[in-house]
C-alpha cells in the first residue's frame, strides 16, 4: 500500500523568503510522485513530477522538489515566494501498474505574507 | 481539446434529493477517475473507467453512489437521497492509462451542497 504525508497543514512565509514545503512517502515499489497545487474552488494543476531519471525535478511557477529515496521525501521548494503562490499544495504517490490510482497527503495551505 | 471539463462547477441540493454529474474526458483519453475532496482534505479515489468499464469502486462509494460511462466518453455520477455528508468537491481527471505515466488531468470539479 501507499501512503503520503505531508508535514504542516498551514506554512506561512513572507514574499521573497523560501518556500519549503514537505513530503514524506511510503510504497513497497518505486514510487511516481507529484506535487498538485489547487487554488480556491478549482480543480487541480499539476506543478511537477517525479517518474525516473533525475531526481531534482523542475516544474511550474518556479516551483521544484527533490525525490530522496533514502528519506522517503518529496519535498517542494522555491527560491522567492510570490503572492500569488498562495493556494493548497498536495503531494501524491502512484503505483503505475493496474489501476495507477493517485493517493494523496492531505494538502497544506500555503500563505504569503506581504 | 480544452482539457477536462465538468458540470455543473456548483450545485445545492436538499437532503434526500438525487444529482448527476457530468464529465467530459480528454478524448484521446481512455482512463476517466473519480475522486472526491472533502474540507481541508486531499482528494480521495472514488471509482475509475477503462473505456466503458468501470474497474475498480472504493469502499467511499456506497449504494447510494452509481457511475456510467456508456460509450466510453462522458461519464456521468449519482448521487441518490443526498446526504449532509456528501458535500464536497467531486474531481474528475483522465489519463491515457498507459506507460510512461504522465499523471492525470484534472477538471475544474463540482462542488455539492447538502441543505
Amino acid at each position: 500500500a501507499q501512503s503520503v504525508t505531508q508535514l504542516g497543514s498551514h506554512v506561512s512565509v513572507s514574499e521573497g523568503a523560501l518556500v519549503l514545503l514537505r513530503c514524506n512517502y511510503s510504497s513497497s515499489v518505486p514510487p511516481y510522485l507529484f506535487w498538485y497545487v489547487q487554488y480556491p474552488n478549482q480543480g487541480l494543476q499539476l506543478l511537477l513530477k517525479y517518474t525516473t531519471g533525475a531526481t531534482l525535478v523542475k516544474g511550474i511557477n518556479g516551483f521544484e522538489a527533490e525525490f530522496k529515496k533514502s528519506e522517503t521525501s518529496f519535498h517542494l521548494t522555491k527560491p522567492s515566494a510570490h503572492m500569488s503562490d498562495a493556494a493548497e499544495y498536495f503531494c501524491a504517490v502512484v503505483r503505475i501498474q493496474g489501476a495507477q490510482k493517485l493517493v494523496f497527503g492531505q494538502g497544506t495551505r500555503l500563505t504569503i505574507n506581504p | 481539446d480544452t482539457g477536462v471539463s465538468q458540470n455543473p462547477r456548483h450545485k445545492i441540493t436538499k437532503r434526500g434529493q438525487n444529482v448527476t454529474f457530468r464529465c467530459d474526458p480528454i478524448s484521446e483519453h481512455n482512463r476517466l477517475y473519480w475522486y472526491r475532496q472533502t474540507l481541508g482534505q486531499g482528494p480521495e479515489f472514488l471509482t475509475y473507467f477503462q473505456n466503458e468499464a468501470q474497474l475498480e469502486k472504493s469502499r467511499l462509494l456506497s449504494d447510494r453512489f452509481s457511475a456510467e460511462r456508456p460509450k466510453g466518453s462522458f461519464s456521468t455520477l449519482e448521487i441518490q437521497r443526498t446526504e449532509q455528508g456528501d458535500s464536497a468537491m467531486y474531481l474528475c481527471a483522465s489519463s491515457t492509462g498507459q506507460e510512461p505515466f504522465y499523471g492525470y488531468t484534472f477538471g475544474s470539479g463540482t462542488r455539492l451542497t447538502v441543505v
